[in-house]
């Protein structure tokens, strides 16, 4: 148990839908990433927050917003969903923001699009 | 921008059998590499990891080592057990220190 929790576990929705995926981090941890496990794209980073503000941007979709909230709590927002957003999203948190802290992962969320 | 790549799966092998993934990446400067392994239905643990070049990294029986000179860093065990069965990711952190970028993952299937 990494101490990262991810809810809910399985969430199944339509196409069009808009679904909001929350993580909390280890205690202490001040930074959380999200990342989505497809099987076409494989393990992509998302972005990362760091006390409250976005750190870092990766491949995320303009449809998706994510929020980091002052207990630190962050929630993903995925909104008009396609049935290609069907993945496992992960939520990692570390202390700080990048070297030379080691990102946690939690279970992970399967979203399914249907 | 970095990546990296690593075998494709699956690799079945038989229990105490020997298990090498290759892994190599590109990236500008001086990342950190690591090696993660996902159980089945469950998230990513760090396995190992390496900071610089010729590092060793090793947990639980598997080792790493990071060359730079080849941009490599390959995974091994000696002696695999069932409950090595998993996906293994390569990952690299970059100078930035920010993101990981992984790679594809390797399936790995240990029979009795």
């Amino acid at each position: 148990d990494s101490g990262v929790t991810q809810t809910p576990k399985h969430l199944i929705t339509a196409t069009g839908q808009r679904v909001t995926l929350r993580c909390s981090p280890r205690s202490g941890d001040l930074s959380v990433y999200w990342y989505q496990q497809s099987l076409d794209q494989g393990l992509q980073f998302l972005i990362q927050y760091y006390n409250g503000e976005e750190r870092a941007k990766g491949n995320i979709l303009e449809r998706f917003s994510a929020q980091q909230f002052p207990d630190l709590h962050s929630e993903l927002n995925l909104s008009s969903l396609e049935l290609g957003d069907s993945a496992l999203y992960f939520c990692a948190s570390s202390v700080g923001a990048g070297d030379p802290y080691e990102q946690y992962f939690g279970p992970g969320t399967r979203l399914t699009v249907t | 921008g970095n990546s990296v790549t690593q075998m494709e799966g699956p690799v079945t092998l038989s229990e105490e059998a020997f298990l090498t993934i290759n892994c190599t990446y590109t990236a500008t400067g001086y990342p950190s590499l690591f090696w993660y392994v996902q159980y089945p239905g469950e998230g990513l643990q760090l396995l190992l990891k390496a900071t610089k070049a010729d590092d060793k990294g090793s947990n639980k029986g598997f080792e790493a080592t990071y060359r730079k000179e080849t941009t490599s860093f390959h995974l091994e065990k000696g002696s695999v057990q069932v409950s090595d069965s998993a996906v293994y990711f390569c990952a690299l952190r970059g100078a930035a220190g920010n993101k990981l970028t992984f790679g594809g993952g390797t399936r790995v299937l240990v029979k009795p």
